[in-house]
């Protein structure tokens, strides 16, 4: 089993949609979670960080669910501008104090006209 | 966006050569990191380093090096290429345990032939 898993999608969506994304990981130790977008060929970016009582930022929400782990993205009114992977990360720590963050191989976001 | 630049952005080279990647920051950040993603696969860590001379393996370190001898550099190294090491190679940088997302360089995309 993946420590992090994600639908790879591809999910299409009109211009306007509201779209979830779900993501699932393993290691019950895990201390922070983030969703990255990544456009092709390019580097990922920080989207957001994800809270225990859920953030919001702009047509954005992040959720988490510690019991069942499990992560979600909305996002609400897509724009074309959204196409993108989106990647779930979740942090387990590291020795020397840095962070190991294990990424899942990204859900593919098409939105349409 | 974070001071991250990768050198060089491409290179060809032949299985058996020596390569050096390099990263270099202007945040001042302790944290370093490399990664390699490859299709199929969630980003990889191969090494980081929590600070100047102090590095430690990632899950696939496997026939890399690294070094740091300087805060905002943070080198890579494929000591005898392979065809297998063919991938894109991204850095990040994390400024501390506590602040713990990671900033990504725009990458490096390596072919060995």
């Amino acid at each position: 089993r993946k420590e992090v898993e994600q639908d790879p999608g591809p999910f299409n969506v009109p211009e306007g949609a509201t779209v979830a994304f779900n993501c699932t990981y393993s290691n019950s130790a895990s201390q922070s979670f983030f969703w990255y977008r990544q456009d092709c060929r390019k580097e990922p970016k920080l989207l957001m960080s994800v809270y225990s009582s859920g953030n919001e930022d702009g047509r954005f929400t992040a959720q988490l669910n510690r019991a069942s782990q499990y992560i979600s993205l909305l996002i609400r009114d897509s724009k074309l501008s959204d196409s993108a992977t989106y990647l779930c990360v979740v942090n387990a720590g590291l020795t020397g104090g840095g962070n190991k963050l294990t990424f899942g191989t990204g859900t593919q976001l098409k939105v349409e006209l | 966006d974070a001071g991250i630049t990768q050198s060089p952005r491409h290179k060809v080279t032949e299985t058996g050569t020596p390569v050096t990647l390099r990263c270099h920051q202007t945040e001042n950040h302790r944290y370093m990191y490399w990664y390699r993603q490859d299709p199929g696969h969630g980003l990889r860590l191969i090494h980081y380093s929590y600070g100047v001379k102090d590095t430690d393996k990632g899950e696939v370190s496997d026939g890399y090096s690294v070094s740091r001898s300087k805060t905002e550099d943070f080198l890579l190294t494929l000591e005898s290429a392979t065809s297998s090491q063919t991938s894109v190679y991204f850095c990040a940088i994390s400024e501390s345990a506590l602040k713990n997302e990671q900033f990504f360089g725009p990458g490096t995309r390596l072919t060995v032939l």
